[in-house]
């Protein structure tokens, strides 16, 4: 089955500065790659996405890179400010939806 | 968009006893989807429930302790059963409606 793996687990930086996550996957058929950001106690909700047909994908401030070949992916986050500060989570679908581990942002003002 | 709500929003139960989360979506969808997210840990899938068959469960989940029901396209209900500590988790419902949409979650802890 689909295995997701996500790095780094945690990541400070100062706000102003760009913060990039990265995330692997393993199977092929996989098409669709969203990252959810979660905020203590609340539910994730979607922040990005892409789908395989595509390598790279902005929306403001972030943007998500996917390389098929390498079965890579990656968030980055440009001007961080301390409200991006959450939980992060990559995930790929194939025939379900697999989630990585997630990743602790911290931006430090 | 969906807009989810769930019930209770938080329990605390003793071990050895069961309880039945609910989920409502405000919208008809074919399937509702049930994922564990133990403390400090990422979203793990528990099932996949279709209207009018039973649940498909994913590996390390079985029905026995985790059974669910889906009796129409806005409703389910996930019952954890026979409680442990380890139990303890929160528990969140979700739809597919183009992107991924999740429920509050219910908060559980088990004694």
């Amino acid at each position: 089955g689909e295995n997701v793996e996500q790095h780094p687990s945690t990541l400070s930086v100062q706000e102003g500065d760009s913060a990039v996550i990265k995330c692997t996957y393993s199977d092929s058929a996989s098409n669709y790659f969203p990252w959810y950001k979660q905020e203590l106690g609340k539910r994730p909700q979607l922040i990005i996405d892409i789908r395989s047909n595509v390598g790279e994908k902005k929306d403001q401030r972030i943007a998500v890179t996917l390389n098929k070949t390498a079965k890579h992916f990656s968030l980055h986050i440009t001007e961080t400010q301390p409200e991006d500060s959450a939980v992060y989570f990559c995930a790929a679908e194939g025939n379900k939806l697999v989630f990585g581990a997630g990743t602790i942002l911290r931006v430090k003002s | 968009s969906a807009v989810i709500s769930q019930k209770p929003s938080r329990d605390i139960c003793q071990r050895g006893t069961s309880l039945t989360i609910q989920c409502q979506v405000d919208s008809q969808v074919t399937m509702m989807f049930w994922y564990r997210q133990q403390p400090g840990q990422s979203l793990t899938l528990i099932a996949t429930a279709n209207q009018g068959s039973e649940a498909t469960y994913e590996s390390g989940f079985v029905i026995d302790k985790f059974p669910i029901s889906r009796p129409n396209l806005t409703f389910s209900t996930l019952t954890v059963s026979n409680m442990s500590p380890e139990d303890s988790s929160i528990y969140l419902c979700s739809v597919d409606v183009n992107e991924q949409f999740f429920g509050p979650g219910t908060r559980l802890t088990v004694l």
